[in-house]
């Protein structure tokens, strides 16, 4: 069972363009969420998260978006640039359960940014 | 800060044989968790460590294992390895204390059965 799911196993956006990456959650027990960047042969990189007591984060060119009854985050990222194609995971847990340091993640979205 | 290092980076083993992967977390954290990352599957969890205990695990056969030292180093173990095992092998560090931390990763052991 997918309790997170990135339907679009990639994207191709123009330089300058916004990329949109789309992230869906089943588990209503999520209620803290966050995007890795991953190129390959190295560990996904942390790029930016969110609390269920918001529904908006900004971080320089990265915003991501929730929807908590849609149970759905996005992430913005405005410019693209080049060095932004990478392969992008969404990640899940539950704040609440204390000592659960268990990630759920979706399987990802290849964006890669055309100059 | 040192980040977090595993070795090796790449193993390549034969069917039925086993393997271990070490994972130094970065200064300071105390909890390392492990994830396999297969092609369209993401990076599914194996288990986790904190204080040389196990907290968490994940679905995952038994003939996954792990352990964490005192230093909190930790180490997983693959015994009678199958193709399917083929992956990378990531392994992730947070700091101290419950909350909205993010897991820092380590580059992965790629992991090869033949």
């Amino acid at each position: 069972d997918q309790q997170v799911k990135q339907n679009s196993p990639s994207l191709s956006v123009q330089e300058g363009r916004i990329s949109i990456l789309n992230c869906d959650y089943t588990n209503s027990m999520f209620d803290y969420f966050l995007w890795y960047k991953k190129y390959p042969a190295e560990g996904p990189t942390f790029l930016i998260s969110i609390s269920s007591i918001k529904d908006k984060n900004e971080d320089g060119r990265f915003t991501v978006f929730l929807n908590k009854s849609a149970k759905h985050l996005s992430l913005h990222i405005v410019p693209s640039q080049p060095g932004d194609s990478a392969v992008y995971f969404c990640a899940a847990k539950p704040l609440w359960d204390f000592g659960n340091e268990k990630l759920t993640f979706g399987t990802g979205t290849r964006l890669t940014i055309i100059p | 800060k040192a980040g977090v290092t595993q070795t090796p980076r790449y193993l390549i083993k034969t069917r039925g044989q086993q393997v271990t992967l070490s994972c130094s977390p970065i200064s300071g954290h105390r909890s390392v968790s492990w994830y396999q990352q297969t092609p369209g599957q993401g990076l599914q969890f194996l288990f986790e460590y904190f204080s040389e205990t196990q907290r968490n695990k994940g679905n995952f056969p038994g003939r996954f294992s792990g352990r964490q030292f005192s230093n909190s180093r930790s180490e997983m173990n693959v015994s009678t390895l199958e193709l399917g095992d083929s992956a990378l092998y990531l392994c992730a560090s947070s700091p101290p204390g419950q909350g909205a931390y993010e897991q820092y990763f380590g580059p992965g052991t790629r992991l090869t059965v033949t």
